[in-house]
């Protein structure tokens, strides 16, 4: 079945020491998401890719980077993780052209724990 | 930005009932879109409902629109326990992204 893949599904790291977080997915789609939700709360966009083209959302802090090096994978960079990023993030796709209108696809999340 | 704020922010109700939630938004959209989320999972689409449209169904739920009132609502008919999950709002922000509201926390009891 097409799907968004996320790995790891826990991940645990101490303060201020880099991760990386996974996203891939088999749908083909040309756009991709990354989401930070905290407790309770909505789902926060970072950033999104349209095809290659990046966009960072104006109060995403520097700290969270972004690499898509083809269509189907995604990555998200924390470069020093502190306490206040743990959170679930979420990667989705959806078809381009007008996404608007059309449904996001969600992978299952990543749950970070900051040390 | 916030677009979309949703009420109630939690509900509970027993098995069979009817559950409604609220969604309001600010600016104008193209469409408006409801998501549901499992404890500890990701969201999964459940209905869009475009602009023009004022109504739509889709198996147990109906979703309406008052694009006047800058307003939607969910209903959940005959809830089931695997219904207790959140559930979201969203509306397109611009022509790429959407922006989702606080949700609604539903629990159905058996």
């Amino acid at each position: 079945d097409a799907m968004v893949i996320q790995n790891p599904r826990y991940q645990v790291t101490q303060f201020g020491k880099p991760v990386t977080l996974s996203c891939s997915q088999t749908l083909n789609h040309n756009v991709m998401y990354w989401y930070q939700q905290k407790s309770s709360q909505a789902p926060k966009l970072l950033f999104h890719y349209y095809d290659k083209d990046f966009n960072n959302e104006a109060d995403t802090p520097d700290n969270f980077q972004s690499r898509r090096p083809n269509t189907s994978f995604c990555f998200l960079d924390i470069r020093s993780p502190g306490l206040g990023d743990a959170a679930m993030y979420l990667c989705a796709t959806v078809d381009g052209g007008r996404v608007a209108y059309n449904e996001q696809f969600f992978g299952p999340g990543t749950r970070l724990t900051v040390l | 930005s916030q677009q979309g704020e949703e009420d109630p922010q939690a509900l509970s109700i027993q098995e069979g009932e009817n559950a409604t939630m609220n969604c309001s938004y600010k600016t104008s959209i193209n469409n408006l879109q409801w998501y549901r989320q499992n404890s500890g999972r990701g969201l999964v689409h459940l209905i869009l409902i475009r602009s023009n449209e004022r109504e739509k169904h889709s198996g147990r739920l109906r979703v309406t629109l008052d694009t006047s009132k800058k307003s939607s609502s969910l209903l959940i008919t005959a809830s089931r326990a695997a219904d207790t999950a959140s559930y979201f709002c969203a509306t397109d922000e611009g022509a790429q992204k959407l922006v989702f509201g606080q949700g609604t926390r539903l629990t159905i009891n058996p």
